[in-house]
C-alpha cells in the first residue's frame, strides 16, 4: 500500500462544477503539499498545509491531521484547470525537499 | 526572479552511457532535491543536497550520484544507463530552517530517453 493515496485516479468533469479531489496518508508528516502538473512536466505548488483549509482563488484546500487526510477543492471549473493534481507530504520538520509523493489524478474539464 | 531552470530539456542516450543533468536553484534557496518521474507515475525522491553534502537518499542504486555546488546549483549523474533510467528528472528547491514550512519550487525537469 502506498504511503500516499489520492482518488479518484482519473476525473472529468464539465465546466463550471465543484470538484474534489483526495488524499489519505498512512505517515505523520509535517506538511502536505498539493501540486499542479501540466503535459509539458512542470510542476507548480499549489498549496502547502500543515492545518485547517487554505483558499487561493478558486482552489481550497483542507486538512484533517487527526484522520490524516486532505483535500482540494476547485469551485466553478475551467478547462484551463485540466492538469494532474498530486498531493506530496513532507515527513521531516524543516525540510521540505524531501516529499512523498502520491500517483496523481488527472483531471480534464470539458467546456 | 529566475525560478528552478534545468537543462538539457530533452536528451536520448544509449543503454551504458553516462548522463549529467544541471539544476539552478530559485535565488535564496539552498537545498536541491532530485526526483525521477516514470510515465504515469508520481516522482520519486532520489536524493537532497544541502551545504555541498548529500543529506537524503531515497532507494536508487550508486549509479545515481549528484553534487552540488559552492553557489547551490546541482548536478545529477547517472552511470551505465538501463532503459528502465527513461523518465522526467525534475529539480525542486527550498530553503529551509523556517518554523512555519516554506514552499518548495520545481524545475520544468530534464527528460531522458535511454534506448
Amino acid at each position: 500500500k502506498n504511503e500516499v493515496e489520492q482518488s479518484p485516479q482519473n476525473l472529468t468533469a464539465q465546466e463550471g462544477e465543484f470538484i474534489t479531489i483526495n488524499c489519505s496518508y498512512s505517515v505523520g508528516i509535517s506538511a502536505l503539499h498539493w501540486l499542479q502538473q501540466h503535459p509539458g512536466g512542470g510542476i507548480v505548488s499549489l498549496f502547502m498545509l500543515s492545518s485547517g483549509k487554505k483558499k487561493h482563488g478558486r482552489l481550497i484546500a483542507t486538512i484533517n491531521i487527526q484522520e490524516k487526510h486532505s483535500s482540494l477543492h476547485i469551485t466553478a471549473s475551467h478547462p484551463r484547470d485540466s492538469a494532474v493534481y498530486i498531493c506530496a507530504v513532507s515527513t521531516i520538520r524543516r525540510n521540505t525537499g524531501k516529499l512523498i509523493f502520491g500517483q496523481g489524478t488527472t483531471l480534464q474539464v470539458k467546456p | 526572479d529566475a525560478g528552478v531552470t534545468q537543462s538539457p530539456t530533452h536528451l536520448i542516450k544509449t543503454r551504458g552511457q553516462q548522463v549529467t543533468l544541471r539544476c539552478s536553484p530559485k535565488s535564496g534557496h539552498d537545498t536541491v532535491s532530485w526526483y525521477q518521474q516514470a510515465l504515469g507515475q508520481g516522482p520519486q525522491f532520489i536524493f537532497q543536497y544541502y551545504e555541498e553534502e548529500e543529506r537524503q537518499r531515497g532507494n536508487f542504486p550508486d549509479r545515481f550520484s549528484g553534487h552540488q555546488f559552492p553557489n547551490y546549483s546541482s548536478e545529477l549523474n547517472v552511470n551505465a544507463l538501463l532503459l528502465g533510467d527513461s523518465a522526467l528528472y525534475l529539480c525542486a528547491s527550498s530553503f529551509p530552517g523556517t518554523t512555519a514550512g516554506n514552499t518548495i519550487y520545481f524545475g520544468e525537469g530534464s527528460w531522458l530517453t535511454v534506448v
